[in-house]
């Protein structure tokens, strides 16, 4: 079965970077990209980004270039967030999804990762 | 850039029918995909391009989209239903995944 298994919480103080991981099974990785979408608590679901797991290509949300980057490791059918120059407002579960084209549904969810930044 | 509205909750009592809307400038020309998320858990798909359903997603859930809105349908509510649901489409204008802001269910 489509399995996204996603790293553990994380606590981190401002300026710093955080990099969460999504490792995939169940099915062909390279056919499938994954997205990335955030919950500030108490918030609704704000989308992040895709990245394409077989070249490489992203499609990142305006208001975070600059400070996010979504790589792909085929060989470990993992991909990686990273969020650089965190603040108090990245206080957030991130969510990994399946997502074949970046175009469609979210059909498979990691079980999320909470990342608390704190000034 | 593209404005995705929901009502911020929405009551029902068990075992009557959930009218979960989801409006937008002519959102009937986008693919609307709705999302069930119960406290503590991450979100699940349950109605993916206007009306198709998962397989593991009871056929009391619906969908459809046209015009202005798009709307979930939930047809005996239980009370495992009680959640918030979401909608999402895309906007090719700024090459962005949109949600809205989400619809707590109650169930009475």
């Amino acid at each position: 079965q489509v399995q996204l298994v996603q790293s553990g919480g994380e606590v981190k103080t401002s300026g710093a970077s955080v990099t969460v991981s999504c490792k995939a099974s169940g099915y062909p990785f390279n056919r499938y990209g994954i997205t990335w979408v955030r919950q500030a608590p108490g918030q609704g679901l704000e989308w992040m980004g895709w990245v394409n797991t077989d070249n490489a290509e992203t499609k990142i949300a305006q208001k975070l270039q600059g400070r996010v980057a979504m790589t792909t490791d085929t060989s470990a059918t993992t991909v990686y967030l990273d969020l650089r120059s965190l603040r108090p407002d990245d206080t957030a579960v991130y969510y990994c999804a399946r997502d074949k084209d970046g175009y469609s549904d979210f059909d498979h969810w990691g079980q999320g990762t909470l990342v608390t930044v704190s000034s | 850039s593209y404005v995705v509205t929901q009502p911020p909750s929405v009551s029902v009592a068990p075992g009557k029918t959930a009218s979960l809307t989801c409006g937008g400038t002519d959102i009937g020309r986008k693919n609307v995909h709705w999302y069930q998320q119960r406290p503590g858990q991450a979100p699940v798909l349950v109605i993916y391009f206007d009306s198709d359903r998962p397989l593991e997603i009871p056929e009391r859930f619906s969908g459809s989209n046209f015009g202005n809105l798009a709307t979930l349908t939930i047809s005996g509510v239980e009370d495992g239903d009680e959640a918030d649901y979401y909608c999402q489409v895309w906007d090719s204008g700024t090459n962005h995944a949109i949600f809205g802001g989400g619809t707590k269910l109650t169930v009475l």
